[in-house]
């Protein structure tokens, strides 16, 4: 079964500083990864997927995010955080299940912003 | 372009009564989704559809039912409502491409008395 993993459910980092929330996740074959960022009272919004190529995508807002297969990893980074990137963030796998696609969710990462 | 809809925003029920979660959406996607997202526990499937005329059980179908008979609507039912589904309920789309994001409703706001 897939499972994704944020280990980190809540993370503080200063206005400017560098940033990466984790996310492990565990599928049979090659996974579709997908990171997610919600605001307060929002719907999801897709930042960024993976599903062949480039390890390294690039997505919205100036986050990127690097494909390690060796580490069932997909770990979100963005190298200076504004005080409007407070929100929460979930990593998501995805693949055929059953003839349909199946997206698990991961718990989900607060990211809180201090001046 | 309005995307996916979700009506209405906040709804408190009591026990016992139903409701129907209204989801439109207006890209004419196949593949239809409902969630529910409690707090600490990430987003859980509900009931999806993959066109007009077909749904299937997600990971926590009880309590719920869904019907599709458009491509545009997609709506929840609860029928005995109880307190166990107070929730924030997310409907989401996508085509019939697996490596495409699904799109997602602002959400419903539901408490259950």
């Amino acid at each position: 079964a897939q499972s994704v993993t944020q280990p980190d459910i809540h993370i503080t980092v200063s206005e400017g500083a560098s940033l990466e929330l984790r996310c492990n996740y565990s599928y049979g074959a090659t996974p579709y990864l997908f990171w997610y960022v919600q605001s307060p009272g929002q719907g999801l919004q897709l930042l960024l997927k993976y599903f062949s190529g480039d390890t390294l995508v690039q997505g919205i807002k100036g986050f990127e995010a690097e494909f390690k297969r060796s580490q069932s990893s997909f770990n979100l980074r963005k190298p200076s955080v504004h005080w409007s990137d407070a929100a929460e963030y979930f990593c998501a796998v995805g693949g055929h299940s059953g003839g349909y696609q199946k997206v698990t969710f991961g718990i989900g990462t607060k990211l809180q912003v201090i001046p | 372009n309005a995307g996916v809809t979700q009506t209405p925003k906040f709804r408190i029920l009591k026990i016992g009564q139903s409701m129907t979660l209204q989801c439109t959406q207006d890209m004419n996607h196949n593949y239809m989704y409902w969630y529910r997202q409690d707090p600490g526990m990430g987003l859980k499937l509900i009931y999806y559809s993959v066109g007009a005329g077909i749904t299937d059980k997600g990971e926590v179908p009880n309590g719920y039912n869904v019907s599709r008979s458009t491509t545009e609507d997609f709506p929840l039912r609860l029928e005995l409502a109880a307190p166990s589904q107070t929730s924030v309920y997310f409907c989401a789309s996508r085509t019939g491409d697996s490596r495409e994001t699904q799109y997602f409703g602002p959400g419903t706001r539901l408490l259950v008395l």
